[in-house]
């Protein structure tokens, strides 16, 4: 059964500090997205990585695929309020492409 | 043009009841796959149709089904609903089948079902 373990599961911070997300796995995946979600909407993806290694960036957001496609990161950097949300990682299965989601990191950031 | 449409957006049914929730995906996507997410157990895929036919299942029990429609549209249903059911439904579309879910999926804000 593949799993992915996001870390940590909270994260409050002040405006202005940087921080980053973890995502890891034990299992090959062959791409990994990342969504972020607001209360009572559905998650909205922010970045695709598909190759060992590649690093996205997205204004002050920084996505990294490991070389060996079994984790991720996600770094914000100067976090605003504007960034709360809950961030979730997802790896494509090697069953039949179904997504399989980490537990999410719930980020505040206050002013 | 517009997004996945999920209705209702909130549903309040009693234990052993049955439920039917509904999906309408981005016109000219063909495919729909569905997710429970609660605070517990995060997002759980349940199944994923594509042309009508169901491609992929998650662990679910069989009192959860679903079904899509010429039109793309989805709807899934439960049946003799638990307390452990209540959840955010979520419906996600996508041009291609998820089997190359490289492009992009599109969620809809969900359906939050409670369970008394």
């Amino acid at each position: 059964t593949q799993l992915l373990e996001q870390s940590p599961q909270f994260l409050s911070i002040q405006e202005g500090e940087n921080l980053t997300v973890y995502c890891n796995s034990s299992s090959v995946f062959s791409s990994l997205q990342w969504y972020r979600q607001e209360p009572g909407e559905g998650p909205v993806l922010l970045v695709t990585v598909v190759t060992g290694g590649e690093v996205k960036k997205l204004k002050r957001l920084t996505f990294q695929f490991g070389d060996a496609r079994k984790d991720s990161s996600l770094h914000i950097t100067a976090a605003q309020p504007g960034d709360t949300g809950l961030y979730l990682c997802a790896g494509v299965s090697n069953q039949g492409g179904k997504l399989i989601f980490g537990q999410g990191t719930e980020l505040s950031v206050k002013p | 043009k517009a997004g996945v449409t999920q209705t209702p957006r909130y549903l309040i049914k009693t234990r052993g009841q049955q439920v039917t929730l509904s999906c309408s995906p981005i016109s000219g996507h063909r495919s729909v796959s569905w997710y429970q997410q609660t605070p517990g157990q995060g997002l759980q895929f349940l199944f994923e149709y594509f042309s009508e036919t169901q491609r992929n299942k998650g662990n679910f029990p069989g009192r959860f089904s679903g079904r899509q429609f010429s039109n793309s549209r989805s709807e899934m249903n439960v049946s003799t609903l638990e307390l452990g059911d209540s959840a955010l439904y979520l419906c996600a579309s996508s041009p291609g089948e998820a089997t190359y879910f490289n492009t992009e999926a599109f969620f809809g804000q969900g359906t939050r079902l409670t369970v008394v």
